[in-house]
């Protein structure tokens, strides 16, 4: 167990909806990050904040946005769903901004159906 | 522009050694580092490589030459729990920790 929590672990949900995933990073840590994996693309860094900002930006679609709220959880929204988002979404903390060892939290499994 | 490349799949027996290689172009490094993931779970850190040479962390080693663009894998001793995805990853220079991942190595071992 890594610490770092996510919710809901499974989620199912249609063409053109939105949905919201949540993270709570491990206690102490400043740094979340979303990632998106698919068995096409493989692991995917998509966003990170450190201390409710954001500090990185990697392949994050303009559907999707993120944010961490002063008591540093963070939550990941994705709207107007495609076939093409199923995907594991993953999110990890660090202790700053910098680290290079992140803990992964479980991930949510995504279905667009 | 960035790319890493890993081979796909790798097998190896039980108690043997086996070398996880990849190869990765990048306008701006900042570490390499190795991560572990069985399937449906989350990845693990293995390893991180900022300079030339090899790092040794118990039954696993990684090295890098940052020259080449070449890094490694080593894993001794394997035992069956070892097989996983290994995934190759390099840090962005820049601003924060912009990683760019491999396709990740599926490792099997066999008794």
């Amino acid at each position: 167990d890594s610490g770092v929590t996510q919710t809901p672990k499974h989620l199912i949900t249609a063409t053109g909806q939105r949905v919201t995933l949540r993270c709570s990073p491990r206690s102490g840590d400043l740094s979340v990050y979303w990632y998106q994996q698919s068995l096409d693309q493989g692991l995917q860094f998509l966003i990170q904040y450190y201390n409710g900002e954001e500090r990185a930006k990697g392949n994050i679609l303009e559907r999707f946005s993120a944010q961490q709220f002063p008591d540093l959880h963070s939550e990941l929204n994705l709207s107007s769903l495609e076939l093409g988002d199923s995907a594991l979404y993953f999110c990890a903390s660090s202790v700053a901004g910098d680290d290079y060892e992140q803990y992964f939290g479980p991930g949510t499994r995504l279905t667009v159906t | 522009g960035q790319n890493i490349d890993q081979p796909t799949e790798m097998t190896a027996t039980e108690g043997a050694i086996v070398q996880i290689n990849c190869t990765y172009q990048t306008s701006g490094f900042n570490g390499l580092f190795w991560y572990q993931q069985h399937a449906g779970e989350a990845p693990t850190f293995l390893s991180y490589n900022v300079l030339d040479g090899l790092e040794e962390k118990g039954r696993f080693s990684s090295f890098l030459s940052r020259s080449k663009g070449y890094s490694y894998l080593l894993l001794k001793e394997l035992q069956m729990k070892d097989s996983a995805s290994y995934l190759c990853a390099h840090g962005r220079e820049g601003y924060g920790q912009n990683f760019v991942f491999g396709p990740g190595t599926r490792l099997s071992v066999l008794p």
